[in-house]
Formats: structure tokens, sequence, C-alpha cells
């Protein structure tokens, strides 16, 4: 069974720098998620696709995060010019075409901005 | 807009004795309801979800939730806890009538179950 796949696990980096996460979903869904968690919060919603198109955006996104899926296959979360506010757990979620479909999510990508 | 509140930063319980995860939350119209549990590095994973129909719903591990309209909650029970139920408890609600397919969380809730 191949669940939803996030990579890299882990990512140490300076601030100012630009990083990319990368999601890949099960392969039969296609509606996959973007969430951020910081520690002691719940999953905040960043974006969400059906496909390659993007639905929506929440708020918290800011100009310098940008989410992508070509193909409707796999996902992209680059985030430029990193802060040390931008630490925190990138969760990647996919769930069939359904609106009462539940969330599959990947184990993470932690990200620290030192 | 929808909201989650988790009132309870965490519950204690001891093994054998039932336990509840409180969750109330706030939609325009009706909600769709779910409860998700997140293991120490681990993913978070599906228990169980309300659309519509019967109030008591039953998901994974032996949970349950029910669904009171009129109190707008959805509290996840348990009839006998485990050890192993320790983890963090995350309510979740969909409006489909406005947010489409987007999920909110509520803040969570750790459960320790005491031996």
């Amino acid at each position: 069974d191949t669940g939803v796949s996030q990579n890299p696990r882990h990512k140490i980096t300076k601030r100012g720098q630009n990083v990319t996460f990368r999601c890949d979903p099960i392969s039969e869904h296609n509606r996959l998620y973007w969430y951020r968690q910081t520690l002691g919060q719940g999953p905040e919603f960043l974006t969400y696709f059906q496909n390659e198109a993007q639905l929506e955006k929440s708020r918290l996104l800011s100009d310098r995060f940008s989410a992508e899926r070509p193909k409707g296959s796999f996902s992209t979360l680059e985030i430029q010019r990193t802060e040390q506010g931008d630490s925190a757990m990138y969760l990647c979620a996919s769930s069939q075409d359904r609106v009462a479909g539940e969330l599959f999510f990947g184990e993470g990508s932690r990200l620290t901005v030192l | 807009a929808q909201s989650v509140a988790q009132p309870e930063d965490q519950v204690n319980v001891a093994e054998g004795n039932p336990l509840t995860v409180k969750c109330t939350y706030s939609v325009s119209g009706n909600p769709y309801l779910f409860w998700y549990v997140q293991y120490p590095n681990r993913g978070l994973q599906f228990l169980l979800k309300y659309i519509t129909g019967d109030n008591l719903v039953k998901g994974s591990y032996g949970f349950e939730a029910e669904f009171n309209k009129s109190q707008t909650s959805f509290h996840l029970k348990k009839p006998s806890a485990l050890v192993s139920d320790s983890a963090l408890y995350f309510c979740a609600v969909r409006d489909p009538n406005t947010g489409g397919f987007k999920t909110i969380f509520g803040a969570g809730t750790r459960l320790f179950v005491k031996a």
C-alpha cells in the first residue's frame, strides 16, 4: 500500500535561503492539500489542488510561498527567503474526489530556519 | 467562517475507564465532521467521520463519536481506554456549502492513558 510520501523529512536552512518540499499523493487521489503545523497547534490550511488546478489559498500563504502540482501528480511547496517564523512541520494530504472524503496524510517535512 | 474548538489541552484517564475528548464546531450549514489521531513521529490518521444519518458513528480502534446538532458538538468517546490510545487527537470540520473541500482542524487534545 503506497501512502502519501513527503521529501525531505527534515530540512535545516539559514534565514534567507529558499527551500522546496515535495509531496507524492496516493495515486488515485486527485485532491492534494498542504497544511502547516507548529508545536502544540493543529494543522493550519495553506492550499489545495484539484488535479493541477490550485483552487484555494489561505491568507497564511504569503507571496514567499508558492505551490504547484504540474500534471496533477506530485506537488511542490517552495518557500523563498525563509524566515525563522517559517519553522514548522509542513504536512501534505490527499483525498478522493468526494466532498465527504477523508484526508490521508504524509509524515510531514520539518523545516528549521536558523 | 468555519471553526473548531477543543476546550481541553489534555485529558487524563486510567486504563479501562471510558474516555471522552470534546469538540465543538461552528459552520454556517450542515457540517462534515472528522476525528484524526497523531501518534509520536507519525502522520495524522483518520479515525472516523460524520456526514449524515445516525448521530453515533463508529470508527477505528474502538472509537466512536456522537454528533449533537443542537449543541454543535462532536465528542470522541471510547468505552474502555488503552495505554496505546495515548496520542494527540484532532477534531476537524468541513462545510460543504461554503468551504468546499477545505478542512479546518482544532488545536488538538493530548490524551494520556495511565496503566
